[in-house]
C-alpha cells in the first residue's frame, strides 16, 4: 500500500532553517510527482510547490521563492523540503502528497501525516 | 494567478439534507478542478478530481459538477461523518491554487 511517513514535530528559531523529510513505500517513486502543502493554525491549505520525482523539476509558490528547495532522493523514495529564514508565519503544520501523475497538473491522493514546524524565539 | 473562491464558507444542515458548495475560479480552468475534504485534526483527502471523477473508495453521496470557471460539489444526503471542511482546488498550471474552504457542520 502506498505510503508518505514525515519527520517529527520541529521547534525552531526566527532566521534559522528547517528540512522536512518524506519518505514513500509501496510504489514506484519516479513515476509520480510530490506537492508539499502547508496549514498555519486555525488556516487553509497553502500550495508551496511541486518537484519531479522523475528528473527533479521544481515549480515553487510565488511567495516562497528564495526561500524554499525541493529535492529527491531516488535511492531512498525520499522527498525533501527546505525552508530557510523562518519567520514566525511560517508556523504551521507542513504536508507532502503524492500526485496521481508525474504531471504538475494533478490532483493529490496520498498524503504524508503533517508535520509541525513550530517558529518561535 | 488565477484565484479560486469558494462559497459559503460555512453551513449547518440536517442529516439527510443536500449540501451543495460552490467553486469560482477567476479564468477558466477546463475541468483540472479536484475537491478535498478535511476531517478536524485529520490529513486531507481527495474526493474528486477532475471536476467530476470520485475517487476510489468515497462514497457516491458526493458529486462534483462543472468545467471552465464554475465548480460545485454535492453531497446528496449529508451525514454525520461528512461534518469537515472541504477545499477545491485548480491543477491545470501552476500555482496549484487550494480555495479557502467551506466548514460543514450538522444543525
Amino acid at each position: 500500500q502506498v505510503q508518505l511517513v514525515q519527520s517529527g514535530a520541529e521547534v525552531k528559531k526566527p532566521g534559522a532553517s528547517v528540512m522536512v523529510s518524506c519518505k514513500t513505500s509501496g510504489y514506484t517513486f519516479t513515476s509520480y510527482g510530490i506537492i508539499w502543502v502547508r496549514q498555519a493554525p486555525g488556516q487553509g491549505l497553502e500550495w508551496m510547490g511541486w518537484i519531479s520525482a522523475y528528473n527533479g523539476n521544481t515549480n515553487y509558490a510565488q511567495k516562497l521563492q528564495g526561500r524554499v528547495t525541493m529535492t529527491t532522493d531516488t535511492s531512498t523514495s525520499t522527498a525533501y523540503m527546505e525552508l530557510r529564514s523562518l519567520r514566525s508565519d511560517d508556523t504551521a503544520v507542513y504536508y507532502c502528497a503524492r500526485l496521481r501523475s508525474q504531471s504538475i497538473a494533478a490532483a493529490a491522493n496520498y498524503w504524508g501525516q503533517g508535520t509541525l514546524v513550530t517558529v518561535s524565539s | 494567478d488565477i484565484q479560486m473562491t469558494q462559497s459559503p464558507s460555512s453551513l449547518s444542515a440536517s442529516v439527510g439534507d443536500r449540501v451543495t458548495i460552490t467553486c469560482r475560479a477567476s479564468q477558466g480552468i477546463s475541468n483540472y478542478l479536484a475537491w478535498y475534504q478535511q476531517k478536524p485534526g485529520k490529513v486531507p483527502k481527495l474526493l474528486i478530481y477532475a471536476a467530476s471523477t470520485l475517487q476510489s473508495g468515497v462514497p457516491s453521496r458526493f458529486s462534483g459538477s462543472g468545467s471552465g470557471t464554475d465548480f460545485t460539489l454535492t453531497i446528496s444526503s449529508l451525514q454525520p461523518e461528512d461534518v469537515a471542511t472541504y477545499y477545491c482546488q485548480k491543477y491545470n498550471s501552476a500555482p496549484l491554487t487550494f480555495g479557502q474552504g467551506t466548514k460543514v457542520e450538522i444543525k
